[in-house]
């Protein structure tokens, strides 16, 4: 069974530009949630799409996006990127919603 | 929010002995908590799991303490391995089943 995978797994971008990450879930997990990973803050929850819909939503600018399809990939989308928002950014699936999250392997975002 | 803290950031052990990982929540409402081990280039990955009407859970070398009264849980390693340098994170469930993350405690295994 395949896991988590996302694309690309790492990135480079100029401040200002905006950037979409994609994440194909496990098989049959309809709950895709994103974090941001960073060394000082550890993992920031972003949001959660669960059947196409945006079901919770982190603390972040809206500068941060997403969306889910109908056969649950979803991509996030960050606009004028600042530098700041170099990280790790995660994608985790689930099934039920109700326990543990199968994690990807994650984008690693650099914005210079 | 919700918070979820560590103890202590680093831990050095020497291959063979066990480990303590230690966590700090927030919320007495969490109503289920997992640790996770993430190997560098590696998203997190599960290790074990525990819900909050249990006080211990034990998996293959791995076992999980849960202290509700003062709200800490804890990850015992037995025999740790060079294979288990790592961060591990714990993680709370919330209201909303929404999951908070701590910082993380990175492990280094000394051969």
């Amino acid at each position: 069974k395949a896991g988590v995978t996302q694309t690309p797994r790492y990135l480079i971008k100029t401040r200002g530009q905006q950037v979409t990450l994609s994440c194909s879930p496990i098989s049959g997990h309809r709950s895709v949630s994103w974090y941001q990973q960073t060394p000082g803050q550890g993992l920031q929850f972003l949001f959660e799409y669960f059947s196409e819909t945006q079901r919770n939503k982190g603390n972040f600018p809206g500068r941060f996006s997403g969306r889910q399809f109908s056969n649950s990939r979803s991509e996030m989308n960050v606009s004028t990127l600042e530098l700041g928002d170099s990280a790790l950014y995660l994608c985790a699936s689930t099934a039920d919603r109700v326990y543990g999250y199968t994690f990807g392997s994650g984008t690693r975002l650099t914005v210079v | 929010g919700e918070s979820v803290g560590l103890h202590l950031p680093t831990l050095s052990v020497q291959e063979g002995d066990n480990s303590i990982i230690n966590c700090a929540y927030s919320n007495s409402a969490s109503d289920y908590f997992i640790w996770y081990k993430q190997e560098s280039g590696k998203g997190p990955q599960f290790i074990i799991d525990i819900r909050s009407n249990m006080d211990k859970r034990q998996g293959q070398r791995v076992t999980v303490l849960l202290n509700k009264t003062v709200k800490h849980l804890s990850l015992q390693i037995a025999a740790t391995q060079p294979g288990d340098s790592a961060v591990y994170f714990c993680a709370e469930r919330a209201t909303g089943n929404q999951f908070y993350f701590g910082t993380g405690t990175s492990l280094t295994v000394i051969p």
